[in-house]
């Protein structure tokens, strides 16, 4: 079974602060997406990481894949309050099967 | 352009009851479908998913089922509802894109089994 394990759980952050979420995994994954979640809605969907080692940005957010592609990171310098929302990274492995991390719920205080 | 739709988007039924929710994607062929729950400020479980008419693969088992009549539909059912059946139900597309399985999801429905 692969198993995503995201980290902090929480984090409330004053705005303007910098922050990294974890997302790891004792397994290889071929892809790895991050999304984000606001309450009552769907996830939509941020960035897909492909190569060991990859790091793409979106604005102030920065994603970086492991080298070997077990591991992953998302970055926000100097948040802001619309930030906050549920981040969740997934990975897709064999057998077409994707796994969804446990989440980190993001709070970005004004 | 892709959309997806579910509905309804909330709903209360009590313990026994039956539940049929829907959800259907216009703007792509053959899409691949999921339905997953997700507790409160947490991760997705994934509960089934189809690569196509009539193929359904459960991940967890329980009492509820699946069924995918047409291309773009997929249905999420249960004869009776548990109260551990409560949470936030959503439908996801996928189609292959490369190396990644990105997943566009329905705005979901929220479930309270009382």
């Amino acid at each position: 079974t692969q198993l995503l394990e995201q980290s902090p759980q929480f984090l409330s952050i004053q705005e303007g602060e910098n922050l990294t979420v974890y997302c790891n995994s004792s397994s290889v994954f071929s892809s790895l997406q991050w999304y984000r979640q606001e309450p009552g809605e769907g996830p939509v969907l941020l960035v897909t990481v492909v190569t060991g080692g990859e790091v793409k940005k979106l604005k102030r957010l920065t994603f970086q894949f492991g080298d070997a592609r077990k591991d992953s990171s998302l970055h926000i310098t100097a948040a802001q309050p619309g930030d906050t929302g549920l981040y969740l990274c997934a990975g897709t492995g064999g057998y077409q099967k994707v796994t969804f991390g446990t989440g980190t719920k993001l709070q970005v205080i004004p | 352009s892709q959309t997806i739709h579910q509905w309804p988007a909330t709903l209360v039924q009590p313990v026994g009851s039956p539940l049929s929710l829907e959800c259907t994607v216009e703007g792509t062929s053959n899409p691949n479908l999921y339905w997953y729950r997700q507790a409160a400020g947490r991760g997705l479980q994934l509960l089934f998913y189809s690569v196509g008419i009539g193929q359904i693969s459960s991940e967890v088992p329980q009492n509820l089922s699946a069924s995918r009549p047409q291309d773009r539909q997929f249905i999420l059912s249960s004869k009776k509802l548990l109260l551990s059946d409560s949470g936030f139900y959503l439908c996801a597309w996928s189609e292959l894109a490369g190396a990644g399985y990105e997943q566009f999801f329905g705005p979901g429905t929220r479930l309270t089994v009382l």
